[in-house]
C-alpha cells in the first residue's frame, strides 16, 4: 500500500503571509495530484505533477514534484482568506489520499 | 456542462436497513470511484469500477457493495447498516487510460442510528 503522509496537519496563519505544505512518502509515483476542499463540498483539482522536478504555478500557488518522484510541495504566496480549506495530495491509479491539511487564514 | 452528481445529500437510517447512495456522472469517464470520509482518516476508497460489468474492492469495503451496469451510474449499497458506517461519502470519476485526475460529487452526509 502507498501510503502519503501530508504535514502539518494543521496551519493557521495571518493573511498576506507565505506558507509551505509537504505531501512525502516511502513510494515512488508515476504522478501526484493536489486537491482543494472546502466544507461541505468535494475535494477539487487544483494539479497534477508528473515529472520528477517539475514546477507547476497557478496564479499564487506553486506545486513542485520532487525529483525522486516521492514527495510533493504547495507553497502559497501572500495568502489570502479564500485559499483556507482543506488541501490533499494524492497518488496512484487508485488515488491513495493523504490526510490532508487544513489551512485557516486569518483575516 | 459535464458533472459528476449524488444523491441523497443528506441521509438517517437506523442500524440493520439496507441503504443506497446513488451516483451519476455525465462525463462519459470510464473509472468511478467510491471514498468514505472521516476525520483522522481522510479519504478511502470503498469500491471502484473501470467500465460497465467491472467492480472491485477498496481499502474498507466491508459492508459495502456496487453494481455498474451503465457508464454513468455506480451505485452504493450498505446492506446492512451500521453505526461505524456513519460518515460522508464521496464519489468520483476519472477518464482512465492514464487520465487519474479524479472529479468528486458533492457528498452524501449518512447517518446510521
Amino acid at each position: 500500500t502507498q501510503l502519503l503522509e501530508q504535514s502539518p496537519q494543521f496551519l493557521s496563519i495571518q493573511e498576506g503571509e507565505n506558507l509551505t505544505v509537504y505531501c512525502n512518502s516511502s513510494s515512488v509515483f508515476s504522478s501526484l495530484q493536489w486537491y482543494r476542499q472546502e466544507p461541505g463540498e468535494g475535494p477539487v483539482l487544483l494539479v497534477t505533477v508528473v515529472t520528477g522536478g517539475e514546477v507547476k504555478k497557478l496564479k499564487r500557488l506553486t506545486f513542485q514534484f520532487g525529483d525522486a518522484r516521492k514527495d510533493s510541495s504547495l507553497h502559497i504566496t501572500a495568502a489570502q482568506p479564500g485559499d483556507t480549506g482543506l488541501y490533499l495530495c494524492a497518488g496512484g491509479v487508485k488515488l491513495t489520499f493523504g490526510t490532508g491539511t487544513r489551512l485557516t487564514i486569518i483575516p | 456542462d459535464a458533472e459528476i452528481t449524488q444523491s441523497p445529500r443528506h441521509k438517517i437510517t437506523e442500524t440493520g436497513r439496507q441503504v443506497t447512495l446513488a451516483c451519476h456522472q455525465t462525463w462519459n469517464h470510464n473509472n468511478m470511484f467510491w471514498y468514505r470520509q472521516d476525520l483522522g482518516h481522510g479519504l478511502r476508497l470503498i469500491h471502484y469500477s473501470y467500465g460497465v460489468q467491472d467492480t472491485n474492492k477498496g481499502e474498507v469495503s466491508d459492508g459495502y457493495s456496487v453494481s455498474r451496469s451503465n457508464t454513468e451510474d455506480l451505485p452504493l449499497t450498505l446492506e446492512s447498516a451500521a453505526s461505524s458506517q456513519t460518515s460522508v461519502y464521496f464519489c468520483a470519476s476519472s477518464a482512465g487510460q492514464g487520465n487519474y485526475e479524479q472529479y468528486f460529487g458533492p457528498g452524501t452526509r449518512l447517518t446510521v442510528t
